[in-house]
């Protein structure tokens, strides 16, 4: 089974300012993925970024960036040059790609992020 | 090009009573999964459809069931609600094949059990 780990109810982060969002997995399995979605007030999940388990970089998209440390079991979320827009619920979530649960999203309890102008 | 549509976007419904939600897929996709989001929690897998049949199913009893149409769209069966069954209902699509691992949320679909 899987299990998803985020440990940060509420953060508080300057606009402009970088912020680290954590998240902490745990699976048996060897080939996984990790994604990290949005979710403003509205309710739609928003999709940020995601990383592969056999992925040897770090991956990236715009202002999002995902801390993998594999030996950890760790895939932090660091949102650079905060925007007010920025402000929401963030999810880390998992799928193991064999076995069972290979087809489900697993989440974890998410992080409140609020940007401060 | 449609993102995931889900409708209605409100219900209001009481203890006993039965619903269905509805979910329309991103265009081209054929895999559908649908979650609760209970307030203030992460969303659980209730199950996934695919070719018109539910490929996995999460830890929610018999009385949710589901149902997948030819056009790949889906509904969301719940019968007698219980106060525990309130929570936003989020519908997710995708494509399956390999390389494939980005799935498409829907709006949600907020019900509350009185």
């Amino acid at each position: 089974a899987q299990k998803i780990t985020q440990t940060q109810p509420g953060m508080f982060v300057q606009e402009k300012e970088a912020v680290t969002l954590d998240c902490t997995y745990d699976t048996s399995d060897q080939s996984y993925g990790l994604f990290w979605y949005k979710q403003p007030s509205s309710g739609e999940m928003i999709f940020l970024i995601y990383q592969g388990s056999y992925d040897e970089q770090n991956a990236t998209e715009g202002r999002y960036s995902l801390n993998f440390q594999k030996a950890r079991k760790s895939a932090n979320l660091v949102i650079s040059a905060s925007q007010l827009g920025d402000s929401a619920m963030y999810f880390c979530a998992m799928r193991a790609y064999s076995g069972a649960g290979s087809y489900q999203l697993t989440f974890g309890k998410g992080t409140k992020l609020s940007v401060i102008p | 090009d449609a993102g995931v549509t889900q409708s209605p976007t409100h219900l209001i419904k009481t203890r006993g009573q039965q619903v269905t939600l509805r979910c329309s897929p991103k265009s081209g996709h054929d895999t559908v999964s649908w979650y609760q989001q209970a307030l203030g929690q992460g969303p659980q897998f209730i199950f996934q459809y695919y070719e018109e049949e539910e490929r996995q199913r999460g830890n929610f009893p018999d009385r949710f069931s589901g149902h997948q149409f030819p056009n790949y769209s889906s509904e969301l069966n719940v019968n007698a609600l219980w106060l525990g069954d309130s929570a936003l209902y989020l519908c997710a699509s995708s494509l399956d094949g390999i390389g494939t691992y980005e799935q498409y949320f829907g709006p949600g679909t907020r019900l509350t059990v009185t």
